[in-house]
């Protein structure tokens, strides 16, 4: 089965540190997403790429947030520096725009910020 | 804007019983997909279904159901005859067919099902 592959699945770190998270899209799709969820906001959008172009990213703060993909195999999202409030966990999905159009998520990474 | 909303924020049932739970979404565009999640505790999100707005067919997959209701902006989900196995927060989302195909998810429905 193909699926989304999002490393550490578990991540703790200290306030300040910097933090990256990579993804592996499902080969041949086109769209890669990154959501945070937390319970008081549920499930939010922070960036999303189309053939590895950033679409947008207003969901993501800026100063600490950024997110890349440096090519079709792997997209990162890196915290620096991180805050005890970026603590949650962060999703990856991908999809193929123009054909099946639901994103396949990532397990996701819990990130704890202390 | 679009908007997904899932009023039921936590259900209870027993094993074996129906359960129901609601979506109601909005958006002025006309083409646009709708979609079922399920977050089981060990917390991946699972695709359970897409429907677009051009077809409003129920649809039945085993114990799973889905009513889609343009009249009413609602795409429900039943499933039939509950197992523990379904416990589990269930998302709905919708995704407008523009140049993002983003996905905008309901707050979510955890569903408790008790033996």
């Amino acid at each position: 089965d193909a699926r989304v592959t999002q490393t550490p699945r578990h991540k703790v770190t200290e306030m300040g540190q910097e933090v990256t998270m990579r993804c592996q899209p499902i080969l041949g799709h086109n769209t890669v997403f990154w959501y945070r969820q937390t319970m008081m906001q549920g499930l939010e959008l922070l960036a999303y790429f189309r053939n590895r172009a950033p679409l947008d990213d207003s969901g993501m703060p800026k100063d600490r947030f950024s997110a890349e993909m440096p090519d079709a195999t792997l997209a990162t999202l890196k915290i620096q520096p991180s805050e005890p409030r970026d603590s949650a966990v962060y999703f990856c999905a991908s999809g193929l725009v123009g054909g099946d159009t639901e994103a396949f998520f990532g397990q996701g990474t819990r990130l704890t910020v202390v | 804007a679009q908007k997904v909303t899932q009023a039921q924020t936590e259900i209870s049932v027993v094993e074996k019983e129906d359960v129901t739970l609601d979506c109601v979404y909005e958006t002025r565009d006309t083409t646009y997909y709708l979609f079922w999640y399920k977050q089981p505790p060990s917390g991946e999100l699972v695709f359970l279904i897409r429907r677009n707005s051009f077809d409003e067919q129920n649809e039945i997959s085993g114990r799973y159901s889905w009513n889609f209701q343009k009249s009413t902006s609602s795409f429900n989900f039943t499933i039939t005859a509950s197992q523990v196995v379904d416990s589990a927060v269930y998302f709905c989302a919708l995704s407008v067919v523009d140049s993002s195909y983003k996905l905008i998810f309901g707050s979510g429905t955890r569903l408790l099902v008790r033996p």
